[in-house]
């Protein structure tokens, strides 16, 4: 079954240091990936996304990800955290079904940026 | 200019009543869902409609029942609301199924 788990329900990093968030997936085929994240009582915003086009992946706010195959990861990354990317991240994996595709949500990473 | 748009943000009733949240979207999207999201911050799909053809349904009570009057469109009407029904619900476009979805601003439903 396809499915995700987000290592860390909780990361803490300072104003300008590197943010982290792990992602590990499970498919049985190649899979499409997401990260979206959630300010405080505000909707979902897709981050980015793979779709077995190219492994490293860019996305808005300056964050990008790195599809790893071999270690099946998807880990978020951003080399200078900001204090507006305090908010809710979200692992999201396609699961293909014969009358469609679903995404299914990690659990979420709550990350909070320090001044 | 807003993409996808939901009605009501918040919302607040009582056990019992049957309540309505509307989702439009301008994207031109061909496909549109409805995913709940629990006090724990855990996001499921409830529905997914494909031209107006539901596709995706997962095991939801009978007291849910979305419809979708046109591709731009997708309502989600609930009977007999219960305690558990308190969620934040967010509507959801994609351009054919699988593709990146965009999301709604989401509806607080809060049932006393």
């Amino acid at each position: 079954a396809q499915s995700v788990t987000q290592l860390d329900s909780h990361v803490s990093v300072s104003e300008g240091t590197p943010v982290l968030l792990r992602c590990n997936y499970s498919s049985s085929y190649s899979p499409s990936l997401f990260w979206y994240v959630q300010h405080p009582n505000k909707g979902l915003q897709l981050l980015l996304k793979y779709t077995s086009a190219a492994t490293l992946v860019k996305g808005i706010n300056g964050f990008e990800a790195e599809f790893k195959k071999s270690e099946t990861s998807f880990h978020l990354t951003k080399p200078s955290a900001h204090m507006s990317d305090a908010a809710e991240y979200f692992c999201v994996v396609t699961i293909r079904e014969e009358y469609g595709n679903k995404l299914v949500f990690g659990a979420g990473t709550i990350l909070r940026v320090k001044s | 200019d807003t993409a996808v748009s939901q009605t009501p943000k918040y919302l607040v009733t009582q056990m019992g009543n049957d309540k309505s949240i509307k989702c439009e979207q301008n994207l031109g999207h061909d496909t549109m869902y409805w995913y709940k999201q629990d006090s724990k911050k855990f996001l499921k799909i409830m529905f997914s409609y494909n031209n107006k053809e539901l596709i995706i349904n997962e095991t939801v009570p009978n007291r849910f029942s979305p419809k979708s009057p046109d591709k731009a469109h997708l309502n989600l009407h609930i009977n007999s609301l219960e305690l558990g029904d308190s969620a934040v619900y967010f509507c959801a476009s994609s351009q054919h199924r699988g593709y990146e979805q965009y999301f709604g601003p989401g509806t607080r439903l809060t049932v006393t």
